[in-house]
């Protein structure tokens, strides 16, 4: 999983806190991808981003959630008010601009507890 | 929802060849097979991806049928370290980059 970093790898936080989980994508790529992974299940899409631009949201949540991918800085996902179902591990992939089959990588993901 | 099955478990003894299968029946002719693999506590590690060629590279091959309707990944000879779930995943290509769609994979134990 080299280039694609995450930060924190762990977040403890308690109900109704809000949590913020960074992304740093493979110098160079532009297109930044989040799914969530909840225990014992797949990965599931959230939201895909360009610089500056949320191009698809559909798999996140209307409440709570937000995303951004910043023209300078990381990608952040902020989840807002955040509750025990929110207990997941979230993972950020890049892509390079180009044809549309270069492939995703995948950071090791932040692990977000809720207590 | 994914568009492939794949079988939910596979053994494979270290230094055999493991390999894994995919059936998706209902692929497109833009639609292109990829293979990740997510090993406990990491993120998904890309392997391979195709079209309708077989291919491959230093981690893998990918033979897709002529039909395009199921492929297998083949890892030539496995190690412990290759123990993890493989995701074998269909993805539109085109001008733009579309999702991931992650099934439940192929949970893959290589067995000294």
């Amino acid at each position: 999983n080299a280039g694609v970093m995450q930060n924190p790898r762990h977040l403890v936080r308690r109900r109704g806190q809000e949590a913020r989980l960074r992304c740093s994508p493979v110098k160079g790529h532009s297109h930044v991808y989040w799914y969530r992974q909840l225990p014992e299940e797949g990965l599931k899409f959230m939201v895909y981003l360009q610089k500056e631009n949320i191009i698809d949201e559909s798999g996140m949540p209307k409440e709570r959630f937000s995303a951004e991918f910043p023209k300078e800085g990381p990608s952040i996902l902020r989840i807002q008010q955040v509750v025990r179902g929110d207990s997941a591990a979230y993972f950020c992939a890049s892509s390079p601009v180009g044809e549309g089959n270069q492939p995703q990588h995948f950071g090791d993901g932040t692990r977000l507890s809720i207590l | 929802d994914a568009k492939t099955t794949q079988p939910p478990s596979m053994d494979c003894a270290e230094g055999r060849a493991a390999n894994l299968p995919c059936n998706h029946s209902t692929i497109s002719g833009n639609e292109y097979v990829y293979w990740y693999r997510q090993i406990h506590s990491q993120g998904p590690q890309y392997i391979i991806h195709g079209l309708k060629n077989n291919e491959t590279n230093e981690m893998a091959s990918l033979i897709i049928t002529e039909d395009r309707k199921s492929s297998t990944l083949i890892l030539p000879h496995a190690t412990l370290r290759d123990t993890a779930v493989y995701y074998c995943i269909v993805r539109v290509a085109g001008s733009g980059n579309t999702p991931l769609v992650f099934g439940k994979g192929t949970r893959l134990s290589v067995i000294a």
